[in-house]
């Protein structure tokens, strides 16, 4: 089972602060997921990425979250001025195909608390 | 609209006994459906999935899980649980693309 890590684990911010989380899969992958988990809620979908750009995104999406692959192997969620109900946990997913179906392997996540 | 539903937010049961989490979904092409499990801090773990062919899917750990197209369902049971299954469980669905839409979970509790 591909391994992916997540980092930090846990965060702290200040609204308004831009936020960088991090997923880095240990092997080569070509699709990349976020999702979210605002705490008692469901896992939510957020975006895919795929060859360097956004195939999928959903209404959570908005203009202060972007993602890329700086390097080539990290993943990056960004959320540009964090808002108080950006407080979930937040799980990078990786797949070898993008297809219906295909299993993707979810990383530890990382916990955003904004104040 | 794709959906999961897990009717029971906790569910309690003595160890050794045996388990059945409840989730129905809502799909109208052939649902591919999966059991993902979560340990506290650890990541979402895959137990089992179901593409097509038999309807009964055996995962990791000793779960299993049914799919039963007349009741929108796919039931996760574990015939004996073990205080080390004590964790969250979500049931999900892969929609029409390749993201997956996830129930709200079910907190399994283990009394010793």
């Amino acid at each position: 089972e591909p391994e992916v890590t997540q980092t930090p684990s846990h965060q702290v911010t200040q609204m308004g602060q831009e936020v960088i989380l991090r997923c880095v899969p240990i092997s080569n992958h070509l699709y990349f997921y976020w999702y979210r988990q605002i705490l008692g809620q469901k896992v939510e979908f957020l975006v895919s990425f795929y060859n360097n750009e956004i195939s999928e995104k959903s209404e959570i999406f908005d203009d202060q979250f972007s993602v890329e692959r700086p390097d080539g192997s990290n993943f990056t969620l960004k959320i540009r001025s964090t808002k108080l109900e950006d407080s979930a946990m937040y799980f990078c997913a990786i797949g070898t195909s993008g297809v219906i179906g295909e299993t993707q392997y979810f990383g530890p996540g990382t916990r955003l608390l904004v104040l | 609209a794709q959906s999961v539903t897990q009717p029971d937010i906790h569910i309690t049961v003595s160890e050794g006994a045996s388990l059945e989490l409840r989730c129905n979904y809502s799909y109208g092409a052939t649902p591919y459906l999966f059991w993902y499990v979560q340990s506290p801090g650890q990541g979402l773990q895959l137990l089992l999935k179901y593409f097509s062919g038999d309807t009964l899917v055996q995962g990791i750990k000793g779960f299993e899980a049914e799919f039963k197209r007349s009741q929108s369902s796919f039931n996760l049971r574990k015939p004996s649980v073990h205080w080390s299954d004590a964790a969250e469980y979500f049931c999900a669905v892969s929609s029409r693309d390749d993201k997956i839409i996830f129930g709200k979970g079910t907190r399994l509790h283990i009394l010793p």
